[in-house]
Order: structure tokens, then C-alpha cells, then sequence
């Protein structure tokens, strides 16, 4: 089963900051967060990935709470091209597998 | 970087029929490939594992003569849908790793109908 809880679905306005979170409390210590995001029709797309730190890349910056239970995915100016279904996942450590959930439908309006 | 193909990006065959989808890591040597399949509004659903030169692993339920995977390079994987029927229809898509804890990269995927 996926190890993460996200909402079935959110709206942002064109041109703001889309804040997408991610519930992970049983998390364990050595294992990692990844967010990908998959348009429709196509192959998932790597966006970022953390353990403890907060990062950056010129996607989107990840958030993750100091007990680590949770995070949040912002892309800082969300465009129409964002919408897609974003997929927060813990990373098994036992066989570095991703486990997929049922993700976040993002839609981005005008 | 980190570029995975996949081809054809979709494809129609008949009933009976066996039809080979192709996954190539372009830019980077992937040890491990694997393969999932989508069906609509549902997520990925991990069908195998592929390592270069050894035999796939499957995941429970899925039949390993029926959906034959290949790995003969590093930068080449593919999987044969056998003896094709409808319920086969699916979103087929592959992702590439270059080792055991990096991130994974995705091609597009294959849409397949069977008719």
C-alpha cells in the first residue's frame, strides 16, 4: 500500500503559487520523499525529491516538516502547463521501490 | 539529462496477435528498467522489474509468458504482449534508473488497443 495521503484534488489560480501537500506519518528514517507529476496521457515526470532538508530545483521547492510526517510540493508560478496529477511518494527502503497512490489532481485555472 | 524512450507511443493490433514495446535510456546506462501499466484514471501499477542481463521479476499476478521482458543492454529493454486479447488494452509506460538510489525517469508510454 502507498505510505502517503494526498488530496484527491485542487484548483490554483494562473500565475500564483500552487502549495500541494503530502501526508507521509509512518515514514521511516532512512527512507525518501519524491514528487512526480504525470499530464495526461504521458509517462511520470521526476519533479524533486528530498530526505530531511527542504530543496529547490528550477521546478518546484519541497517542504518537509522537521518530524518529517509531511511535506509540501510549491511551484512558485503555476501555468496552465502545470495542470497534471502529482504524485507524492516514499521511497521503500528495503528495495527502493515507489509505491503510487492515487496522487493530486492539480488544475490550473485562468 | 536522463532521457528515457519508449516506442511506439501507441498501437493497434488484433486479437492473437503479439506486439513488442520498446524502452531506451538515451543519455545514461540504466541498471535496472521496469514496466507498468495504467489503466484510466487509475495509477501505476507495477507489472516487472528488469535488470540487465538476468531474468525479470514479475509481480504477483501478473503471468510471465504472457508479457515477456527483455533487457539485452543497458540502454535497451522491451516487453512483448503475447497472444494480445482486449483486456490487454492498457497504457503501457517504462522508467529507467541508473542505480539502485536514483531517481527514476519515465518514457512516455505506449497506448495499446486490441481489437
Amino acid at each position: 500500500d502507498a505510505k502517503t495521503t494526498q488530496p484527491t484534488s485542487m484548483d490554483c489560480a494562473e500565475g500564483r503559487a500552487a502549495n500541494l501537500p503530502c501526508n507521509h506519518s509512518t515514514i521511516s528514517g532512512n527512507e525518501y520523499v519524491y514528487w512526480y507529476r504525470q499530464i495526461h496521457s504521458q509517462g511520470p515526470q521526476y519533479i524533486i525529491h528530498g530526505l530531511k532538508n527542504n530543496e529547490t530545483n528550477e521546478m518546484a521547492s519541497l517542504i518537509i516538516t522537521e518530524d518529517r510526517k509531511s511535506s509540501t510540493l510549491i511551484l512558485p508560478h503555476a501555468t496552465l502547463r502545470d495542470t497534471a496529477v502529482y504524485y507524492c511518494i516514499v521511497r521503500d527502503d528495503s528495495n527502493y521501490q515507489l509505491i503510487w497512490g492515487a496522487g493530486t489532481k492539480l488544475i490550473i485555472k485562468p | 539529462g536522463a532521457v528515457v524512450s519508449q516506442h511506439p507511443s501507441w498501437v493497434i493490433c488484433k486479437s492473437g496477435t503479439s506486439v513488442k514495446i520498446e524502452c531506451r535510456s538515451l543519455d545514461f546506462q540504466a541498471t535496472t528498467m521496469f514496466w507498468y501499466r495504467q489503466f484510466p484514471k487509475q495509477s501505476l501499477m507495477l507489472m516487472a522489474t528488469s535488470n540487465e542481463g538476468s531474468k525479470a521479476t514479475y509481480e504477483q499476478g501478473v503471468e510471465k509468458d504472457k508479457f515477456l521482458i527483455n533487457h539485452a543492454s543497458l540502454t535497451l529493454s522491451t516487453l512483448t504482449v503475447t497472444s494480445a486479447h482486449p483486456e490487454d488494452s492498457s497504457f503501457y509506460i517504462c522508467s529507467a534508473r541508473r542505480q539502485i538510489d536514483s531517481p527514476l525517469h519515465f518514457g512516455n508510454g505506449t497506448r495499446l488497443t486490441v481489437t
